[in-house]
């Protein structure tokens, strides 16, 4: 059984297109994220939403808009797409938001190629 | 605010050497630290923990100890093989939010 699954998990697509990245998590969790990793292998967060709320919205452009249907669930749509959006893009979820013990688990993340 | 810096890759060792991949953090409260890993073409895997000052966490020959006094959590294995070659983050969680450090490549030459 995957826990955080993540799909596509290639995307490649001209500028200017529209495009979504769905992630589901079945381990239960309350919180789920959205991170970027560059060629270099920075981690960076992007959103996190705690039971469909989002919590940290970091600078993000208003491009990349994160939906959360229920807690299960974090979609991530991205608006005219730019050269500088190609990167992997990992889903990853936690139990609770508020301690400081909560591992997270990521999913396999979405390697987006944006020509 | 929090931060997590460690030391830059890579780090190219031979089969059976001893790894220390340094990691020193800030933080305003008491955080609980992570090391994760990330093997090619994957995600992250939690690869150990510790939630206080002196736990020490282990997983498959990896340990790291919580030391408060030099805000550290320093990666160490007493004897790599090539298939620990990979990404290994550093990583605090402090109330709701995690900091990933910048990631150290690990190559283990047979």
């Amino acid at each position: 059984d995957t826990a955080v699954s993540q799909t596509p998990k290639y995307l490649v697509t001209q500028m200017g297109n529209d495009k979504s990245i769905k992630c589901e998590q079945n381990l239960g969790h309350d919180t789920m994220y959205w991170y970027k990793q560059d060629s270099k292998k920075f981690l960076k967060i992007m959103f996190s939403y705690n039971n469909k709320e989002l919590i940290i919205n970091e600078t993000v452009p208003n491009r990349f808009s994160p939906k959360s249907p229920d807690k299960a669930h974090l979609n991530l749509h991205i608006n005219s797409l730019e050269l500088g959006d190609s990167a992997v893009y990992f889903c990853a979820s936690s139990q609770g938001s508020g301690g400081n013990y909560n591992e997270q688990f990521f999913g396999p993340g979405t390697r987006l190629t944006v020509l | 605010g929090d931060s997590v810096t460690q030391m830059e890759g890579p780090v190219t060792l031979s089969e059976e050497a001893f790894l220390t991949i340094n990691c020193t953090y800030t933080a305003t409260g008491y955080p609980s630290l992570f090391w994760y890993v990330q093997y090619p073409g994957e995600g992250l895997q939690l690869l150990l923990k510790a939630t206080k000052a002196d736990d020490k966490g282990s997983n498959k020959g990896f340990e790291a100890t919580y030391r408060k006094e030099t805000t550290s959590f320093h990666l160490e294995k007493g004897s790599v093989q090539v298939s620990d070659s990979a990404v290994y983050f550093c990583a605090l969680s402090d109330f709701n939010k995690f900091y990933f450090g910048s990631g150290t490549k690990l190559n283990v030459k047979p």
